[in-house]
């Protein structure tokens, strides 16, 4: 039983630029969050998805907008990339909204 | 922001001796849970309390909660080098999982 995959698993892009993350959930599992961990610090919450709607969301700027397919699985966007978007980001799936996520294993974004 | 604090910042321990990591966090909750994450990969679930439990176990892992304190601890008896990663306590309400900044927890064979 495949986990949670994520891709790609590096990438360094320059300021201005636009990235799309992926992620494919769990199976079986129907809900997908994303997070951004900095360095040092815990993983912040970006957006949830469910039955391809966002959810709920954190105290990110609409640069940041996501996708669920009807599969389940989830993509990532940032436009108008700064520096300080470099950081870990994380997906995360779960069967129920709130009980235990299901980590993949991440995408280091470098931003220069 | 970050509603779970974990305390200590950090800590170095011996292998064989017993570790423990305390979380404070500040509303009302519905479960409170425990990853470790290993050298920035992605995070591993450990545990999950619910707000009507008090002590949870799961092999070599203890869990409290005090729900009028606002708080939890974290035991890991017979710690291993394989032990050393950062531990996070995540809170879940009305929002999905807040995390704390985590504990950086070193095991030294």
């Amino acid at each position: 039983d495949a986990g949670v995959t994520q891709s790609p698993t590096h990438l360094i892009k320059t300021r201005g630029q636009q990235v799309t993350l992926r992620c494919s959930p769990k199976s079986g599992h129907d809900t997908v969050s994303w997070y951004q961990q900095a360095l040092g610090q815990g993983p912040q919450f970006i957006f949830q998805y469910y039955e391809e709607e966002e959810r709920q969301r954190g105290n990110f700027p609409d640069r940041f907008s996501g996708h669920q397919f009807p599969n389940y699985s989830s993509e990532l966007n940032v436009n108008a990339l700064l520096l300080g978007d470099s950081a870990l980001y994380l997906c995360a799936s779960s069967s129920v909204p709130g009980e235990t996520q299901y980590f993949g294993p991440g995408t280091r974004l470098l931003v220069l | 922001s970050q509603q779970g604090e974990e305390d200590p910042q950090a800590l170095s321990i011996q292998e064989g001796e017993n570790a423990t990591m305390n979380c404070s966090y500040k509303t009302s909750i519905n479960n409170l849970q425990w990853y470790r994450q290993n050298s920035g990969r992605g995070l591993v679930h450990l545990i999950l309390i619910r707000s009507n439990e008090r002590e949870k176990h799961s092999g070599r892992l203890r869990v409290t909660l005090d729900t009028s304190k606002k708080s939890s601890s974290l035991l890991i008896t017979a710690s291993r080098a394989a032990d050393t990663a950062s531990y996070f306590c995540a809170t879940s309400g009305n929002t999905p999982l807040v995390f704390g900044k985590g504990t950086r927890l070193s095991v030294i064979a």
